[in-house]
């Protein structure tokens, strides 16, 4: 199984709202990123965390706050987000830090109201 | 820091031909991975080839291959017998090997190539 989940495909939201995004692999990976894309624009990372711990965290405002409660999920949480947090969130995996590839999921397509 | 950059915003070709996507790169580091991934209009982005800086020889991938040419830091993707399933945005990517870095981890995305296989 090579394949990276996350839920929900879609998310609308206002902006006094909390929501989670979820993240699940199963390929024994224990390295697990979030990245947010802008259209026809590359990944931006967000957080990376290692065998469970934040390993990353690329200065992201505290609106955001990621949570990997054991090896194979990864969570996004979401509280008082602006219209422009309104992106496609992409998770992702890998063997580890040193291991060159990352596995993508389909990603959470945000938009904020 | 890494920067990479992909300099044809959008490219496209007729089914069954031949196109090279481009890449540059800067970087002072000495051992580092390049990749090629590709997002298709459905969104997941694969992994289409990856390069080792310390190997000499190209990486090909059926049908995909790379021109690297390390002193000038160059990474091109070719892309032979085009099909209409190869449309989709292309980047290039770079990731130091350089466990004590700050950049350890992480993806440096160049800016994507969108790329359309007309028939």
């Amino acid at each position: 199984d090579t394949e990276v989940t996350q839920t929900p495909k879609h998310l609308v939201m206002g902006m006094t709202n909390k929501k989670s995004l979820k993240c699940e692999q199963h390929m024994g990976h224990r390295a697990m990123y979030w990245y947010k894309q802008k259209a026809k624009k590359p990944p931006e990372l967000m957080f990376v965390y290692s065998y469970e711990k934040l390993s990353i965290n690329e200065s992201v405002p505290s609106r955001f706050s990621p949570e990997c409660p054991n090896s194979s999920l990864l969570n996004l949480h979401l509280h008082a987000l602006q219209p422009e947090d309104s992106a496609l969130y992409l998770c992702a995996s890998s063997q580890g830090l040193q291991t060159y590839e990352q596995y993508f999921g389909p990603g959470t397509r945000l938009t904020v109201t | 820091a890494q920067t990479v950059t992909q300099s044809q915003p959008e490219m496209s070709v007729q089914e069954a031909e031949t196109v090279t996507l481009s890449c540059t790169y800067d970087t002072s580091e000495s051992n580092y991975y390049l990749f090629w991934y590709k997002q298709p209009p459905s969104r997941q982005m694969i992994l289409v080839i990856r390069q080792e800086a310390y190997k000499q020889q190209n990486a090909t991938e059926n049908r995909f291959s790379v021109n690297f040419q390390k002193a000038a830091k160059s990474f091109s993707l070719k892309i032979s017998d085009s099909q209409l399933g190869d449309t989709a945005m292309y980047f290039c990517a770079f990731m130091t090997r350089n466990a004590g870095g700050t950049s350890y981890g992480k993806l440096t995305f160049g800016q994507g190539t969108i790329l359309t296989v007309h028939p």
